[in-house]
């Protein structure tokens, strides 16, 4: 199994701009999440799915889109980037029907906006 | 919602010495608290978990004690090694089986080891 995969590993748009975060993991996760990671902070919650055709907001959604039309793929899509989206995202899955409840992350997108 | 203090935000200690994180929480009905590890420009990856219903869990050098009473666990790892050194974040969650599992984290803490 690949994991949890995400492209651009490294992307740097302009104000304005607008870009797609790609996130598909293959191990049949249920749920799956967008985080964001600011400089010497935790990660922060913009968006989540329990499955395919079902999402909700986080606690820092304002910017974002998401949607999730098969239980692989997770995009997450930034209109009119702004300075202030300036970070680094990391998507996360989990399969809900085991005993763990460990979140995988992929190995995240590093976003500059200038 | 819920939140999560985490402490102290830097720790430094010599090679062999123990190291001790602590995380505070608001929700009393959290009862699902993970500690990832981040290396330098890596993934967050999970080292421990432990639920609401284990006061103790050890996983050879690791090991988190929660005390629901007080909402404050703590991560431990005894003979720290240079690999130790990385950043470490606690979470909490309320997980019922249906619906919603969402993680709340600390800020981090950034250990270093020193050889």
């Amino acid at each position: 199994n690949a994991g949890v995969t995400q492209t651009p590993k490294f992307r740097i748009l302009k104000i304005g701009q607008s870009m797609t975060l790609q996130c598909t993991q293959d191990m049949n996760h249920n749920y799956m999440y967008w985080y964001r990671q600011d400089p010497g902070m935790g990660l922060k919650l913009i968006y989540y799915s329990v499955g395919a055709g079902i999402t909700d907001k986080g606690e820092v959604p304002n910017g974002y889109n998401v949607s999730r039309s098969t239980t692989e793929d997770f995009p997450l899509r930034l209109e009119l980037a702004a300075p202030s989206q300036t970070s680094v995202y990391f998507c996360a899955s989990v399969y809900t029907g085991t005993p763990t409840y460990e979140q995988y992350f992929g190995p995240g997108t590093r976003l500059t906006v200038t | 919602g819920e939140n999560v203090e985490q402490h102290p935000s830097t720790l430094s200690v010599q090679e062999g010495d123990s190291a001790v994180i602590k995380c505070t929480y608001s929700d009393s009905a959290s009862n699902y608290f993970p500690w990832y590890k981040q290396e330098l420009g890596k993934r967050p990856q999970l080292i421990i978990d432990i639920r609401s219903n284990v006061g103790e869990k050890k996983d050879q050098r690791i090991a988190v004690t929660l005390n629901k009473t007080a909402k404050h666990f703590s991560l431990h790892i005894t003979e720290t090694q240079p690999e130790d050194s990385a950043v470490y974040f606690c979470a909490a969650s309320l997980y019922s089986g249906a619906g919603s599992y969402q993680l709340t984290f600390g800020k981090g803490t950034k250990l270093s080891v020193i050889p």
